[in-house]
Parts: structure tokens; C-alpha cells; sequence
């Protein structure tokens, strides 16, 4: 099983319509998550952290549940400039420290 | 604009080639890493330093060697590497030991291996 999945996309929607992504991982142990956004040829960039509370930056809204090691990602209101790959990223920790990993992302198109 | 600087931004280079990557940040961040990245996936992990000793190494070839001469520079060492080893090479940087250690990129080194 991979340590995190997401789901496969890619989601095509058009402007203004609402979007949720989903991510699951295996390590119960891990102790930091978080949503990367990357656009076609740039690096990841850091969108937010995910909270165990659950956070809101805008129009986007983080959830983590534990007890079933999900994370998700609500897009309000879709803009044009939100179209990019939104990767999930969970810190686990391994014998030698944090790593940092990425589900293999989830590609939003939006649409006029 | 990132804070995490890497150079060449562009690099081609013969299988019988040496030559570095380099990556600095001037954050303050404790623990770096290497991930390659291939078109149409997401970053693998290579390796990662925390506090200037090598932490994690995912099982990645000798043909890659890592080096981290001091807490802001982290180096990637490359040597007969094979046309497959072509992919954008990331360099990152995070806190040690907080809880969310979120980790900010460079741009990337894109590597083509001729």
C-alpha cells in the first residue's frame, strides 16, 4: 500500500463550482499534513497545513480525520488561476527522522 | 519568490559527465532534502539532512551522492548517471522537530542526461 493516495483525477468543473479533493495515509503515526498546489513546470508551493480542528483559508477548507487517516481539501468558489496539480503531503516519521511525502497529485482544470 | 535558491536552473550532461546541483536556503531550516521528480508525477524522496547529517536515504543509487557542507548549502553530486536519471531535481528545506514542518521548494534543477 502506498503511504498516501489520492484520488486520481483529473477533475474538470467550471468556474465557481465547489471541488473536493480526498487523500488517505497509512501511517498512523504521522504527525504533519499538509496541501501542496504545483503548476505545469514549477515547484510544489505550500497552499496550507492541515489541522486536526479542521481550517479555512478563503475559499479553501482543510479537514483531517485520524481516526480514519483522511485528509481533505474543499475548493469554494473555483477560479480560472486555481487549475494546477494539488498534491497532499503527509510527514511521517521513519527511523531516521521526518520524512516528507507526496501523493501522486490531483489535476483540477477550470473552465470559462 | 522562494527562498530556497538552486543552480543551474537547466542542466544537460553526458553519462560520463560529473557535476553538482546545488541548493541554498537562508531560512534558518535545520533539515533539507533532494527529490526528483519525473513529467506527470509527483516528487519522490532521495534523501534528507537534518542538522548537516544525512537522515534518510531512500535507497537511491551511488550514482547520486549527497553533501551538505554547512547548514545552508546542500549539494547533489552526479556521476555516470543514465539517460533515465533525466527528471527535475527539487531541493527543499524545512524546520526540525516542530510539528508542522511544512517544507518550502526551489525552482529545480532540470536535468537532461545525454
Amino acid at each position: 500500500r502506498k503511504e498516501v493516495e489520492q484520488d486520481p483525477g483529473p477533475f474538470n468543473v467550471p468556474e465557481g463550482a465547489t471541488v473536493a479533493f480526498n487523500c488517505t495515509y497509512s501511517n498512523s503515526a504521522s504527525q504533519s499534513f499538509f496541501w501542496y498546489r504545483q503548476d505545469c513546470r514549477k515547484e510544489p508551493k505550500l497552499l496550507m497545513s492541515v489541522y486536526s480542528s479542521g481550517n479555512e483559508d478563503g475559499r479553501f477548507t482543510a479537514q483531517l480525520n485520524r481516526a480514519s487517516q483522511y485528509i481533505s481539501l474543499l475548493i469554494r468558489d473555483s477560479k480560472l488561476s486555481d487549475s494546477a496539480t494539488y498534491l497532499c503531503v503527509v510527514n511521517p516519521r521513519g527511523a531516521g527522522g521526518f520524512k516528507t511525502i507526496f501523493g501522486a497529485g490531483t489535476r483540477l482544470f477550470v473552465k470559462a | 519568490d522562494t527562498e530556497v535558491t538552486q543552480t543551474p536552473k537547466h542542466l544537460v550532461m553526458g553519462m560520463t559527465n560529473k557535476k553538482s546541483l546545488k541548493c541554498e536556503q537562508h531560512m534558518g531550516h535545520r533539515a533539507m532534502y533532494w527529490y526528483k521528480q519525473k513529467a506527470k508525477k509527483p516528487p519522490e524522496l532521495m534523501f534528507v539532512y537534518s542538522y548537516e547529517k544525512l537522515s534518510i536515504n531512500e535507497s537511491v543509487p551511488s550514482r547520486f551522492s549527497p553533501e551538505c557542507p554547512n547548514s545552508s548549502l546542500l549539494n547533489l553530486h552526479l556521476h555516470a548517471l543514465q539517460p533515465e536519471d533525466s527528471a527535475l531535481y527539487l531541493c527543499a528545506s524545512s524546520q526540525v522537530g516542530t510539528k508542522n514542518t511544512e517544507a518550502f521548494f526551489g525552482q529545480g534543477t532540470r536535468l537532461t542526461v545525454v
